[in-house]
Order: C-alpha cells, then structure tokens, then sequence
C-alpha cells in the first residue's frame, strides 16, 4: 500500500487554460474528499464521494470545477477556464470511516 | 455550521521548551469529531490525533499530549521538551456527523518554529 497519490504535483498553466488533476486513494477506501489549500491557510473542503457517487459539493466548487470518481477507485478535478484565484494546492484525502483521513502529497496549482 | 479557531498564528520557541498550541472549535452537532495534523516544510499533511466528542479521556503520546475539554470546546496541543524536528505548520480540525460525510473543517493553522 503506498498511500494516496496525486498527479501531477506541480501545475503551472496560463489563465483561461483547463486542467485536470488526478487522485489514486488507497484502495480499500470508499470515501475520497477533494480540499483547496491557499497560502497561508488550512485546508478547504471542495467535494466528497462515496464510492462513485459525488455526495457533497462546497459552495467554493463554481461551475468551472468538476469532479468525477468513475468506478468508485481514482478522482479527476477538472477546472475549466482557470483564473489566477484559482493558485493553490489542491489536496486529496481517502478514508473508510471516519477514522484519519489520509492526505495525497497535493498537486501544487500556478495560474499565470 | 462549524469553525475551528487557532488564535495562535505563530509559535517560536528554543529546543527543550514545552509549548501548547490551542484550539477552539464551534458546532451544533452531538457528535463529532476532533483532530490534529502536521503539515512539515514538504507540505503533506500528517495526522497525529483524532479524539471523539463523547470521550473526553486525555491523551498523551510520548512527547505529544491533548487536552480536550467539552466545557470550553478546546482541544489543546502541547509538545513536551520540543525538538528542532517538530518545526512545521500544526492543524486543528473538526468533523461533524451531520450528513455523514465526516468532511473536515480546518482551521488556519499555527506555525511553531523551533529553535536550537
């Protein structure tokens, strides 16, 4: 088991470009969770799955951002049209229960 | 809706110090959930403590000790004899059971710097 997985870690795109980042959680976790952390800053929630069903989404998810968990196993975050607010390190955390939620390393974000 | 407060932006301290980091938190829940994590220079972030709104019990772990207290939602951090390793960016935060998606709530953090 190698814990959770992110790629890439390092992002850095023009404004107006897309991005997609990818989450592998430990395999026997059911739950994955997608937070936003910016400089200086504690981790925000940003959207929850169970298995390959989307649960919960924060009000911070706008419409330019989509999650997707396709068989219940690895996550995708896409983010369209990004904005330069749109810098930050955007973590993954897997878990079974509500026990501790592991973090993924991050995939860092730069919007020029 | 739930908060967690870390008052406390910055620590620095010289090695051998005790030092507590606080934490104060707000939710309308029965039950929830508490936690700790440290987030070093690298950047990941690594659980320490997860404490039950119903066990009130504190608990300590070699250098590492919490203080929780449902009378004044706290749930304190203390690091006996610091070490220059302990340096990193320490995190306090909250589950909640409503809805059963146990997502955490951070608060900002605060940044204990040891010195030698």
């Amino acid at each position: 088991d190698t814990g959770v997985s992110q790629d890439p870690r390092h992002k850095i795109t023009k404004r107006g470009q897309n991005v997609t980042f990818r989450c592998d959680p430990i395999s026997e976790h059911n739950r994955l969770y997608w937070y936003r952390q910016t400089l200086g800053q504690g981790p925000e929630f940003l959207t929850y799955f169970q298995n390959e069903a989307q649960l919960e989404k924060s009000r911070l998810l706008s419409d330019r951002f989509s999650a997707e968990r396709p068989k219940g196993s690895f996550s995708t975050l896409e983010i369209q049209r990004t904005e330069q607010g749109d810098s930050a390190m955007y973590l993954c955390a897997s878990t079974d229960e509500i026990d501790e939620q592991f973090f993924g390393p991050g995939t860092r974000l730069t919007v020029l | 809706a739930q908060k967690v407060t870390q008052a406390q932006t910055e620590i620095s301290v010289v090695e051998k110090e005790d030092v507590t980091l606080d934490c104060v938190y707000e939710t309308r829940d029965t039950t929830y959930y508490l936690f700790w994590y440290k987030q070093p220079p690298s950047g990941e972030l690594v659980f320490l403590i997860r404490r039950n709104s119903f066990d009130e019990q504190n608990e300590i772990s070699g250098r590492y000790s919490w203080n929780f207290q449902k009378s004044t939602s706290s749930f304190n951090f203390t690091i006996t004899a610091s070490q220059v390793v302990d340096s990193a960016v320490y995190f306090c935060a909250l589950a909640g059971s409503g809805g059963s998606n146990y997502k955490l709530t951070f608060g900002k953090g605060t940044l204990l710097t040891v010195n030698p």
